[in-house]
This record gives C-alpha cells, structure tokens and sequence, in this order.
C-alpha cells in the first residue's frame, strides 16, 4: 500500500536559519504530493503540492521538487521566521483518486 | 476566506457512550471527508461523501461509524459505542471537486475515558 516518511521532529533553528523536512514515499502509481501545514489550534492548510515528477510546488518561500527517481518531496525554505512554527504534514494521493495518505508530520520550531 | 467549522472543538466522553462530531463543510463544496489523528501518530483516512453517500471509507471505519448530512449544511460522524482507542483528533474536510483541493477544519479533540 501508498505510505509517507518524514523526519523525527522537533526540528528547532533559529530565525533566518535554512530549513529542510524530508519526506520520502511509497505508491504503486503516480501519485501527487503534498505538503500541509497546521498552526497551533488550527486545521490542516495545504502549502503546496507536485502532481507529476519535476514538478516543484512552492508558496510562501516554501519549496519541494517532485523526485520520482528517489521517491522523495522534501520541504525548503531559504529562510524561516517565528511565524513559521508549526506542524507540517507530507502527504499523497494516487493518481484519480483523492484519499490522501500522511506522514505523521513534523514540529518545527523557530526561535527569534 | 470559506472555511469549515467543526464543533466541539474538545468532546470528553466515557467508554461506551455515543458521541457526534459535527462538520460544516464549505456551502458549495460537494465532497465531504472524514480524517483523525491519534495522539502522536499518522493522520488516517476514515471515509469520503459524495452525493449523499459514502464513496470510500478505510479499515477503521467500521460499523460504530457513520456519517450523515442531514439537512444539506451539517455533516456529522457518529461513533455509536466509543472505545479508548477511538480518543484521537478528528478532521472534517470538504472539496468543490474530487481532485485534491480540500479545506480542513481545525479539528475535534476527542477524548474517551
């Protein structure tokens, strides 16, 4: 069946720091990719996705390339600040269908 | 900006209990889901809702779980008999279509004791 990994949390830097959250996957298809993020007392907010390999999703400085050649979507950001302290999710769905199967998410915290 | 409202927020129940999370997705969304997440592990998949019927629901959602619309606005999971293992936060989406573009509410922290 489809599965997501992504790193241990805490991630903890400091303000300005450059971030990365891997995140690899298995699927029998073709799947698209996601990234959610949720801030503390709120819901799940989509952050960018990749709907086919090379792909690269980004928004709000965030950035993941599609890599199918290493079944990976890892999260960037040149630059974190506080406000970007949250819980982000990385996640799939196969190719016509839209069940979305998650990673168990990662903490990030920035401190100033 | 739209969004979709869960209540409660937090639902203390005892084992055993029936308990209702109640949803209101987005007004002109058409696919309604389902998602929970126990503490510290993988947010899962329960079950998907479409013209007024489940399309797809996972090995969790079992028969103590059903889903409703009942008057065109709300749409609530019911847990007929809750067990401890069922405590988890529970997320209601919606989407306008069946490609991925869901809106997810903030979450219903359930917890059984």
């Amino acid at each position: 069946g489809n599965s997501v990994t992504q790193m241990e949390g805490p991630v903890t830097l400091s303000e300005e720091a450059f971030l990365t959250i891997n995140c690899t996957y298995t699927a029998t298809g073709y799947p698209s990719l996601f990234w959610y993020v949720q801030y503390p007392g709120e819901g799940l907010q989509l952050l960018l996705k990749a709907t086919k390999a090379d792909d690269k999703g980004s928004n709000k400085g965030f950035e993941a390339t599609y890599r199918k050649e290493t079944t990976s979507f890892h999260l960037e950001k040149g630059s974190v600040q506080v406000s970007d302290s949250a819980v982000y999710f990385c996640a799939l769905s196969e190719s016509g269908y839209s069940t979305l199967t998650f990673g168990k998410g990662t903490m990030l915290l920035v401190s100033p | 900006e739209p969004e979709v409202t869960q209540t409660p927020s937090h639902q203390v129940t005892q084992m055993g209990q029936e308990v209702i999370l109640r949803c209101v997705p987005i007004s002109n969304h058409l696919y309604f889901y389902w998602y929970r997440q126990i503490l510290g592990q993988k947010v899962e998949f329960l079950v998907s809702f479409y013209n007024n019927e489940i399309s797809e629901k996972s090995e969790i959602f079992d028969d103590q779980f059903s889903v409703e619309r009942p008057d065109g606005s709300n749409f609530t999971l019911k847990i007929r008999s809750t067990k401890l293992e069922d405590s988890a936060m529970y997320f209601c989406a919606s989407s306008p279509t069946a490609e991925n573009g869901y809106t997810f509410g903030s979450g219903t922290r359930l917890t059984v004791v």
